[in-house]
Parts: structure tokens; sequence; C-alpha cells
């Protein structure tokens, strides 16, 4: 079973430009989060979508940052323009539906540089 | 305001000895809490849960943690430590009220076992 997958893995863009992350979760985990970790701070929530309805983005820092997830597979999110603060390692985690324990399978991040 | 506290930003020990990375939370109510770890160039993978029960739970690769009520501790354990040990360890709880995967971590301890 192929694990949760982020696109790219590194980033590296200038303060003003757009990028795009994407993740693609487990097949069949409807349940998918974004995460963000900060200069070596806490990993902070973003988001979270079951399948392709916002559940709960409390976590999304401003309105430079847009998630979609259409038809429920796969997901992105966009930051545009980004900032220098918006620099960090962004996290896709899934899980099944019925799995509210707090278990997440994890992907191995993006890490995005705005200079 | 919810959190979670990892005191030590690096933990050092030697092969064979005993480890303990410490966790501390600020949540009301009954959390469940967790351990990440993440090895070099992977994604984060959950390595055990408490919720409910005996206060010390097992988890993956001979890991223990003690859940302490009245300290709201969650110290990692390990009676033996192995250099492939060395990685970045989270901890995480999930609030008593949420039933997703919204998890508050910590800021991580990076584990280094020497030879």
């Amino acid at each position: 079973e192929a694990g949760v997958t982020q696109f790219p893995s590194h980033s590296v863009i200038e303060k003003g430009q757009t990028v795009t992350l994407r993740c693609d979760p487990i097949s069949g985990h409807d349940n998918l989060y974004w995460y963000r970790r900060v200069m070596g701070k806490e990993i902070k929530f973003l988001l979270h979508f079951v399948k392709e309805s916002k559940q709960d983005e409390s976590g999304m820092p401003n309105n430079r940052f847009l998630a979609e997830r259409t038809g429920g597979t796969y997901s992105t999110l966009k930051v545009q323009p980004a900032e220098l603060e918006d620099s960090g390692v962004y996290f896709c985690a899934s899980s099944h539906r019925g799995a509210n324990t707090g278990e997440l399978f994890f992907g191995e991040g993006s890490r995005l540089t705005v200079l | 305001a919810q959190s979670v506290a990892q005191p030590e930003d690096q933990v050092n020990v030697a092969e064979g000895n005993p480890l303990t990375v410490k966790c501390t939370y600020s949540v009301s109510g009954n959390p469940y809490l967790f351990w990440y770890v993440q090895y070099p160039n992977r994604g984060l993978q959950f390595l055990l849960k408490y919720i409910t029960g005996d206060n010390l739970v097992k988890g993956s690769y001979g890991f223990e943690a003690e859940f302490n009520k009245s300290q709201t501790s969650f110290h990692l354990k390990k009676p033996s430590a192995l250099v492939s040990d060395s990685a970045l360890y989270f901890c995480a709880v999930r609030p008593p009220l949420s039933n997703t995967g919204k998890l508050i971590f910590g800021q991580g301890t990076t584990l280094q076992v020497k030879p």
C-alpha cells in the first residue's frame, strides 16, 4: 500500500511568488490534514478535509493560503503571494473516515523556502 | 491556551543506556496522548498512544510512555537505546472535545544515540 505522498519535496521561491503544494493521501482515506512546522518550532494544524469538504480550517494563517480537495482524492495547498514567514515544512496526513483516535499517516513533507 | 511542551531540544545518550524524552501538556480534561517519530528524510510515524487504562503504554520499536495525570506528563522511554533510534520525536495531544485528527504538537526533541 502506497503511503502519503507529497510534492514537491522542496521549493524555493521569491517573496511575492505563488507556490502550490500537492498531497496524495492513502487510497480510501477520507480524512486529510495539512500541518506546518515553522523554523524548528511545533507542528501546527492548518486544516482538515473530510472527502472534498473542509471540516475545519481554523488553523489557516490568512487568506493567502488556499486549500482544495476536488473529488475528495488529492489535495493542493496554494500560497499566493508567498511571504518570508511562510517558510517551513508543510506536512500532509490522512486517516480512515472512522479513525478518530488521532493516529495519522504522514507524508515526508514539502519544505518551502521563501527568499 | 492548550499546549504541549518538550523541554529538551536535544537528548544525547549512549547506546545501550536507557533514554527518556520528556513531554508535558496543558489541556483541560482527559486528552488522548501520542508520540510520533520522524527519521531522517521520512514522514512522521506513529509510535504509541494513551487513551485510557494502564498508565504505561507500549509502542513500536521497544518504546513505552508513562502517563502521569497529576504532573500532566507523558514521557517517552526505552530501556536500552539503539543508534537507529536517533531521530526527531514529537509529543502530541488530541483535546478531549475533539473527535478528529486535529492534534496539538510539541516542538520536537532530537534524540542522538552514540555508539
